[in-house]
Order: structure tokens, then sequence, then C-alpha cells
């Protein structure tokens, strides 16, 4: 009930693409949904993150997209580059605590 | 705006002894602060989430008499892994979510992440 699964494991994007990773959740309550960025050996990051009343959210390159019926989510990186190489967690909460995702680790080749 | 840092990023001891972490929010007060461990390439999993003056809350599976946790102020915040063993070495990371300065009340905000190795 309290699962965040998250797809793909890995990703490798050419410099310049679109970036994509996908997350689904089972329990309708959760009513805050971040995206966090972590770099190796340091604490994850706020990228950007959605409430369920709305379908999209950009800000800069990131874009989360939202929809509702489908209990599904996902990050977008437009125009990817090798400084977004890192772990992607997205993550869902009810009140106070985050279930997280299982990770996205996120390479960016030139 | 919104930092929160830890205290000692990395740390080794050895076998039987107790390691003290801290956690501060340091430009916003934190009215709940949470603990949580990973494992290398393995996502976050919360261990425990404190409230200013009040006893920590452990999630299923997590000791409370090895994992103390002290929340002594709106911007502190303790975990003390006491009587280490090397299954303990992992990522401990903290995160705190309040309000006020430049943090948003709905946010939580990670610390940098402490490095345990207990040998």
């Amino acid at each position: 009930q309290q699962q965040v699964k998250q797809s793909p494991q890995s990703l490798i994007v050419q410099k310049g693409g679109i970036s994509i990773i996908n997350c689904a959740y089972e329990n309708t309550a959760f009513d805050y949904f971040p995206w966090y960025q972590q770099f190796p050996g340091k604490g994850p990051a706020l990228l950007i993150a959605i409430r369920p009343d709305v379908s999209e959210k950009k800000e800069g390159r990131f874009t989360i997209s939202f929809n509702k019926s489908a209990k599904q989510f996902s990050l977008h990186i437009m125009d990817s580059q090798p400084g977004d190489s890192a772990t992607y967690f997205c993550a869902a909460s009810v009140g106070e605590k985050l279930t997280f995702g299982t990770g996205t680790r996120l390479t960016i080749i030139p | 705006g919104a930092v929160v840092s830890q205290h000692p990023s990395w740390v080794i001891c050895k076998s039987g002894t107790s390691v003290k972490i801290e956690c501060r929010s340091l430009d916003f007060q934190a009215t709940t602060m949470f603990w949580y461990r990973q494992f290398p390439k393995q996502s976050l999993m919360l261990m425990a989430t404190s409230n200013e003056g009040s006893k920590a809350t452990y999630e299923q599976g997590v000791e409370k008499d090895k994992f103390l946790i002290n929340h002594a102020s709106l911007t502190l915040s303790t975990l003390t892994v006491t009587s280490a063993h090397p299954e303990d070495s992992s990522f401990y990371i903290c995160s705190a979510r309040g309000g006020g300065g430049a943090s948003r009340t709905d946010t939580q905000y990670f610390g940098p992440g402490t490095r345990l190795t207990v040998l």
C-alpha cells in the first residue's frame, strides 16, 4: 500500500537529450510528490515537487507530469547535461512521512 | 536557504563503541526531524521521526535502544548508535521539516549524510 515503484533502475542519455524517469504508486491518500537528486556521498536535494491538483509543473529544464487516474508521475529532464548525472529518487507522502522510490541512476554521455 | 548540516561527515569506530551524529537546521526551525539509513546503491529507509521535545517514533524493525534519537531543540537532533557493530556500517542521513526562514512547511530538507564504518 505504501510502495512507490520507480523505473528504470538505470538510464543512459546522450547530452542534449530528454531523460524520463517514471514512478507509480498505490496509496491514493498520497498528496505530495517530490523528486530528489543525489550525488555520490551526498544527501538528497529537492529538485521539484507537485501536488495532485495539477497535471504538470515545470521548473527550468525539469518537468513533472502527473496522472492522477493512472496513479503515475514522471520526471522529464530536457537538454540533459553531464552535470545531471546522478541518482534520482521519486517520493510520495501523506502527512509528513516520505516514501521513496528505489532510485534511478542517470548517466549523461557526451 | 533551508540548509541542514550533519556532523561528522564520516566516522570510523571500533565494534562495541557508541557514535553520536548531529543534525542541525541552520536557517529555519525544524519542528520535525527524520533519520534515514541508506545502503550502497539503495533507497533511503526511514528509521525514525522526531518532534522537538518529545520521544522519537521508530519505524518497524528499528531498535530504539540501539539507535537513540534526541530532538533537543528546534534546530538540533542527534542520533546515537550504541554498541555499534559492523552491520551498522551505513550512510545515515537526516532531514528536517519546519517553517519560517527559507523553508517550506511541506518540504523535507536533507543533510549531506554521515558515513559510518564500524571495524
